[in-house]
């Protein structure tokens, strides 16, 4: 256990619809990260949170967003889904006495049908 | 725009012989360079760290190289062991980016008994 929890662990949906994904990040860090890995290709940057406020955003589609919450736990909504967005998505964490070295937890693998 | 390339999707190896990873950059700003590591329905985890400062961080079996001139970096692990399979990416950050980090499509790394 990373300290990094994601749920849910797998989510089938279909094209169109809307899902959120949620990310406890591990205690005493305050930055939180979403990544996408698509088949056959690395961890794309989508955002990145620090207590609460948007910091960076990377490749992130506008149909898109996320937040942080004052308990520090971030939500991804994905919405008017794409085959395409069938993907496995990952949160990660740090805290700024560790800047370097992320903790990431076990992902979302997302499929759309 | 891949940052980041790893151009090895899979690499095969004997036990005990000597497992080479190899990552390429493109930005001149990145300063900070890690490896992480992921097995099966698993988030990365961290394994190896350099800064652009140096050209060779060591840690136990594992051992990174930096030639920033080429803008290339490589993972050595001697002895490859079984257990070392996984799927090794590689990731870059410029400090004036904040932590924000680019990764690579990563490397399977599969150790023969």
């Amino acid at each position: 256990d990373s300290g990094v929890t994601q749920t849910p662990k797998h989510l089938i949906t279909a094209t169109g619809q809307r899902v959120t994904l949620r990310c406890s990040p591990r205690s005493g860090d305050l930055s939180v990260y979403w990544y996408q890995q698509s088949l056959d290709q690395g961890l794309q940057f989508l955002i990145q949170y620090y207590n609460g406020e948007e910091r960076a955003k990377g490749n992130i589609l506008e149909r898109f967003s996320a937040q942080q919450f004052p308990d520090l736990h971030s939500e991804l909504n994905l919405s008017s889904l794409e085959l395409g967005d069938s993907a496995l998505y990952f949160c990660a964490s740090n805290n700024p006495h560790n800047p370097y070295g992320y903790t990431f937890g076990s992902g979302t693998r997302l499929t759309v049908v | 725009d891949q940052q980041v390339k790893q151009n090895s999707p899979s690499l095969s190896v004997q036990e005990g012989r000597i497992s080479i990873l190899n990552c390429d950059y493109t930005n001149s700003m990145f300063d900070y360079f890690l490896w992480y590591k992921k097995y099966p329905a698993e988030g990365p985890t961290f394994l190896i760290s350099i800064s652009s400062i140096k050209d060779k961080n060591e840690d136990g079996r594992f051992t990174v190289f930096l030639n920033k001139s080429a803008k290339h970096l490589s993972l050595h692990i001697v002895p490859s062991q079984p257990g070392d399979s996984a799927v090794y990416f590689c990731a870059a950050s410029a400090s004036n980016t904040g932590n924000q980090f680019y990764f690579g499509t990563g490397t399977s790394l599969t150790v023969i008994p």
